[in-house]
């Protein structure tokens, strides 16, 4: 089993490019998450999926764009990526009680 | 919107030595959950202990063990005879039950950095 994957773990862009960041979950959860981690500044929604076919706007979205490919896969894509969004990047689904996390993706943008 | 704080960025402990972390929340729900999550340089978020407001008990996990003050809307986390293994980032987090809030349903403090001193 297992949970939440994500691809890649690292990665370095230049401003103005674009990358896709990939998740799945192999746990049947409905809704998915994407949340961006700066120092300081705990967890923040960028987008979630409640449900397959179904994508909302979090707290920072502005910069991303997201897919719910199927119930397992959600993407996450920065079409023109600035210095701004150098973070590092998790996916989570809904368990019963709490979420479940993919290992993250650290991204740098120069 | 519910908050949570963290008013501690960073805590060190003594090995074997017993430390407490403090969160406080804002709502005006009567039912939610509230989780400690760990992360280690590892940087994988970890689900440490959960407790949902209907109970009155303090959750407990081996050597972790939560003080619940719903009044105070407070639940700090004390960690027993720390290990090294226990050093760490620990977010506080809240979850709405609202299903009308069920998007952003998940709030997360800031974190406290805990070093364990061997």
């Amino acid at each position: 089993n297992a949970g939440v994957t994500q691809t890649p773990k690292f990665q370095v862009l230049k401003t103005g490019q674009s990358m896709t960041l990939q998740c799945a979950q192999d746990m049947n959860h409905n809704s998915m998450y994407w949340y961006r981690q700066d120092p300081g500044m705990g967890l923040r929604l960028i987008y979630y999926s409640a449900s397959e076919g179904t994508t909302d706007k979090g707290e920072v979205p502005n910069g991303y764009n997201v897919s719910r490919l199927n119930k397992r896969e959600f993407s996450l894509r920065l079409e023109s990526a600035a210095p701004s969004q150098t973070s590092v990047y998790f996916c989570a689904s809904d368990g019963t009680y709490e979420q479940y996390f993919g290992p993250g993706t650290r991204l740098t943008v120069t | 919107a519910q908050t949570v704080t963290q008013s501690q960025p960073e805590m060190s402990v003594q090995e074997a030595e017993t430390v407490t972390l403090s969160c406080t929340y804002d709502t005006s729900e009567s039912d939610y959950y509230l989780f400690w999550y760990k992360q280690p340089p590892s940087r994988q978020m970890i689900l440490v202990i959960r407790q949902e407001a209907y109970k009155q008990q303090n959750a407990t996990e081996n050597r972790f063990s939560v003080n619940f003050q719903k009044a105070a809307k407070s639940f700090s986390l004390k960690i027993s005879d720390s290990q090294l293994g226990d050093a760490a980032m620990y977010f506080c987090a809240y979850r709405s039950l609202l299903r009308d809030n069920y998007g952003q349903n998940f709030v997360f403090g800031p974190g406290t950095r805990l070093s364990v001193l061997p």
